[in-house]
């Protein structure tokens, strides 16, 4: 079984840009999740997507969004990009339901110049 | 806010050596996971523990789940350079999110 595959895995933007990363999870899984990870701040839950809905939804501004596709592969988007959302950004596909246990993609790390 | 504390925040040792690493809330989660993660890569689930007083053992990790649910350790026998990584917890919150604890960086010389 191929495992979740992010692109891009690197990406340099200017400050004000926007920028879609995308995640396709594991075959068969219908939730993906998304995480910022910084060295100040660890792994942070950014939103929750199950069967094209979001599910749950972190603490970040409206800036950063999502959306889920009816093959389960999920998009972030960030707009009006800062210094500060420079980042490892990860996606975590679970099957769902009752199993919670996320398995994650090598992750995009985007940097904001 | 739940908050998952880990301790310690870093750790050195060499190779032989035995360590403990601890996942702490004031919290009370429906599941905890452990997971490593290397340079570069995403994290890697390590195990779940669901039941309070659990203890799970994989090969030379021995992870428990406290009674209360609210807290979790991870032991290392006989460390190896392989085990260096960043070690983290993450415990199931009633809404079904994971929360990540802050992290454990451990490095292990040969």
């Amino acid at each position: 079984k191929a495992g979740v595959t992010q692109t891009p895995r690197y990406l340099i933007k200017t400050r004000g840009q926007q920028v879609t990363l995308s995640c396709s999870p594991i075959s068969g899984h219908r939730s993906v999740s998304w995480y910022q990870q910084t060295p100040g701040q660890g792994l942070q839950f950014l939103f929750e997507y199950f069967s094209e809905t979001q599910r749950n939804k972190g603490n970040f501004p409206g800036r950063f969004s999502g959306r889920q596709f009816s093959n389960s592969r999920s998009e972030m988007n960030v707009s009006t990009l800062e210094l500060g959302d420079s980042a490892l950004y990860l996606c975590a596909s679970s099957p769902g339901g009752t199993n919670t246990e996320a398995f994650f993609g090598q992750g995009t790390r985007l940097t904001v110049v | 806010t739940q908050l998952l504390e880990q301790s310690p925040q870093f750790l050195s040792i060499q190779e032989g050596e035995n360590l403990t690493v601890y996942c702490n809330s004031s919290s009370v989660f429906s599941s905890l996971q452990w997971y490593r993660q290397e340079p570069g890569e995403g994290p890697v689930l390590l195990v779940t523990v669901v039941t309070g007083g659990e203890v799970k053992k994989l090969k030379r990790l021995t992870f428990q789940f406290g009674d209360a649910r609210k807290d979790s350790s991870l032991h290392i026998t006989a460390a190896q350079p392989g085990d260096t990584g960043l070690y983290l917890c993450a415990g199931l919150d009633n809404t079904d999110k994971l929360i990540f604890g802050t992290g454990t960086r451990l490095q292990v010389f040969p």
